[in-house]
């Protein structure tokens, strides 16, 4: 169990809809990031936060956006919702990120969601 | 071009087998070399990593990079079926002050009784 907690597991939705996953991170770590992984992709940044702050931003599509709130936890929206949007979603965290990072992060099990 | 790659495989090899798993790139940025392993409905998680340039040896696992050639390389030896997983190189820029990772495609063994 790596601490990292996310909800839903599972989701399935409709082509043109919006939905929020959800990501607490391990006890004690500022930094979140959202990864995106699909078959064809693989494992794509999208976002990272410190602390509340914006910190990094990857390849993430405009109808996507994230927040992460003063108890640490992040959401990560997605709207107008496509096929091609299905994956799964990884949320990650870390201690550090304004500071080097010897490149442990510390995933959760995911969010698969599905579009149809 | 993608930053990272790494052949996403899938390899078969039989237990007992030593493994060699591998990933060039592109940004001599890079500075952080990980390895993640990932099982079937799991997140990734960290197996190995290396700063700059060399080897790193973990019980059966031994990492390799070389940065002259912008490859690196993970071994797995007497490889078990508990190996079978999706192995995942991944990348940090010194420079860029956020933990960032860039990640390859992933590789996908499967180890045979």
């Amino acid at each position: 169990d790596s601490g990292v907690t996310q909800t839903p597991k599972h989701l399935i939705t409709a082509t043109g809809q919006r939905v929020t996953l959800r990501c607490s991170p391990r006890s004690g770590d500022l930094s979140v990031y959202w990864y995106q992984q699909s078959l064809d992709q693989g494992l794509q940044f999208l976002i990272q936060y410190y602390n509340g702050e914006e910190r990094a931003k990857g390849n993430i599509l405009e109808r996507f956006s994230a927040q992460q709130f003063p108890d640490l936890h992040s959401e990560l929206n997605l709207s107008s919702l496509e096929l091609g949007d299905s994956a799964l979603y990884f949320c990650a965290s870390s201690g550090g990120g304004l500071h080097r990072n010897t490149g442990e992060l510390f995933f959760g099990e995911g969010s698969r969601l599905t579009v149809l | 071009q993608k930053e990272v790659e790494q052949d996403p495989g899938p390899l078969s090899v039989p237990e007992g087998a030593i493994v060699s798993l591998n990933c060039t790139y592109s940004n001599s940025a890079f500075q952080y070399f990980m390895w993640y392993r990932q099982y079937s409905r799991k997140g990734p998680e960290l197996l190995m990593y290396t700063y700059s340039s060399g080897n790193k040896e973990d019980g059966r696992f031994t990492a390799q990079v070389d940065k002259s050639s912008k490859y690196i390389s993970l071994f797995i030896r007497d490889s078990q079926p508990s190996d079978s997983a999706t192995y995942l190189c991944a990348m940090n820029e010194w420079s860029s002050n956020t933990g960032k990772l860039i990640f390859g495609q992933g590789t996908t063994l499967q180890v045979k009784p």
